[in-house]
């Protein structure tokens, strides 16, 4: 009865490299989402995918990050050129429904980012 | 903009004492209200929610009340246990659903025996 995972679970890059993130929904779930703590401060939402779709990116900075949700495999986030700035830990949830009573968002355990 | 403003931590406890977290909360319309709870190593777990004003949430001895009055979901609990040691987000909902929620910064609870 796995969770959502995500793996790495760390993750160290320098500047100028391209990390990727990934996140596994529970099993049957169709809706993801990614979330961004900074340091000090609460989780941001970024962005809400359902299979093979954008729904949400209203979180997303415009520039150098992206995501997807393929019909098979896990949720990918990718953050290219990364900087100082994209330290972080970033949390994945994913939901049986985007809207109603299943829609209850269930986290995995976040990867966290570190720029050197 | 929608925003929630929680009490900072760290918070430390003895086993069996009283706990209040305070959260308060700016939004249009009717928010949903959430607690979430994130033990060390581990993924956040949702704790409570309330739906609608006057909604009490409730879960392992946990409360909170849905006030609108105050704009407040205030977390309590009558007698912690080491075991609640963990970090709290209060977060908010503005579609009445969850799509896109809106968090504190966390509250970082210990429990000493």
């Amino acid at each position: 009865n796995a969770g959502v995972m995500q793996n790495p679970r760390h993750l160290v890059r320098r500047r100028g490299q391209e990390a990727r993130l990934r996140c596994s929904p529970v099993k049957g779930h169709s809706h993801v989402y990614w979330y961004r703590q900074l340091p000090e401060e609460g989780l941001k939402f970024m962005v809400y995918l359902q299979k093979e779709n954008i729904i949400d990116e209203s979180g997303m900075p415009k520039e150098r990050f992206s995501a997807e949700f393929p019909k098979e495999g896990p949720s990918i986030l990718r953050i290219q050129q990364v900087v100082r700035g994209d330290s972080a830990a970033y949390f994945c949830a994913s939901s049986a429904e985007g809207q109603g009573i299943n829609n209850e968002q269930f986290f995995g355990p976040g990867t966290r980012l570190t720029v050197l | 903009g929608d925003s929630v403003t929680q009490m900072e931590g760290p918070v430390t406890l003895s086993e069996e004492a009283f706990l209040t977290i305070n959260c308060t909360y700016t939004a249009t319309g009717y928010p949903s209200l959430f607690w979430y709870v994130q033990y060390p190593g581990e993924g956040l777990q949702l704790l409570l929610k309330a739906t609608k004003a006057d909604d009490k949430g409730s879960n392992k001895g946990f409360e909170a009340t849905y006030r609108k009055e105050t704009t407040s979901f205030h977390l309590e609990k009558g007698s912690v246990q080491v075991s609640d040691s963990a970090v709290y987000f209060c977060a908010l909902s503005d579609r009445g659903g969850a799509n896109n929620l809106f968090f504190g910064t966390g509250t970082r609870l210990t429990v000493i025996p």
